[in-house]
């Protein structure tokens, strides 16, 4: 267990809905990085807040946004949600921001969007 | 241009024999980090090991070592006397430093599936 708490575990909903995604980092850690895992794009960073700002982007949709609150728990919003939304969302945290900073995953919410 | 580059997309091997998993990787950064992780079929991440670019000897975590060539820019994992348990998705991951003061989030490569056969 990563100590990463991330829920729901599954998600199903329908194309054009909304849905957010929840992340309780590891105790102390300040950084939250969201990661989508689907088939064809593989793994990719999308968004990092540190200690609830938001400190790098990276290929995150115009339809998607996060933020971090005050109790360092984060959330991911996802909306006008397209097919090729479906996909593994992990969340991780780490410490501190480092380029050496191993960051621990939780289990990931996978959502299915029909 | 890809950033990790793993070409094995599978490996079969044979339990107690060692095993190396390719990786390299693309940066013009001096000073970069370069991460190992392992996503067995339940779908967690794990992290294994890490390198950075400025280490002067090879990470070593367990049964995991990391073969870092800095002039090839390559990082291979490699898996000492497997097991079973060690059949998962193993992913290849970079941070850049100077690019985003180390701020910036994993690149992540598209993977090896390995398979211990016992």
């Amino acid at each position: 267990d990563s100590g990463v708490t991330q829920t729901p575990k599954h998600l199903i909903t329908a194309t054009g809905q909304r849905v957010t995604l929840r992340c309780s980092p590891r105790s102390g850690d300040l950084s939250v990085y969201w990661y989508q895992q689907s088939l064809d794009q593989g793994l990719q960073f999308l968004i990092q807040y540190y200690n609830g700002e938001e400190r790098a982007k990276g290929n995150i949709l115009e339809r998607f946004s996060a933020q971090q609150f005050p109790d360092l728990h984060s959330e991911l919003n996802l909306s006008s949600l397209e097919l090729g939304d479906s996909a593994l969302y992990f969340c991780a945290s780490s410490v501190v921001m480092g380029m050496n900073t191993e960051a621990f995953f939780g289990q990931g919410t996978r959502l299915t969007v029909v | 241009a890809q950033k990790i580059t793993q070409t094995q997309p599978g490996m079969f091997v044979q339990e107690k024999e060692a095993v190396t998993l390719d990786c390299t990787y693309d940066t013009s950064d001096p000073s970069y980090g370069l991460f190992w992780y392992k996503q067995p079929s339940s779908g967690e991440m794990i992290f294994l090991i890490y390198q950075g670019s400025y280490d002067q000897q090879n990470a070593t975590e367990g049964r995991y070592s990391l073969n870092f060539q800095k002039a090839r820019k390559s990082a291979n994992l490699v898996i000492s006397a497997s097991q079973l348990g060690d059949s998962a998705m193993y992913f290849c991951a970079m941070r850049e430093g100077e690019s985003g003061g180390g701020a910036d989030g994993l690149t992540f490569g598209k993977g090896t599936h390995l398979i211990i056969q016992p």
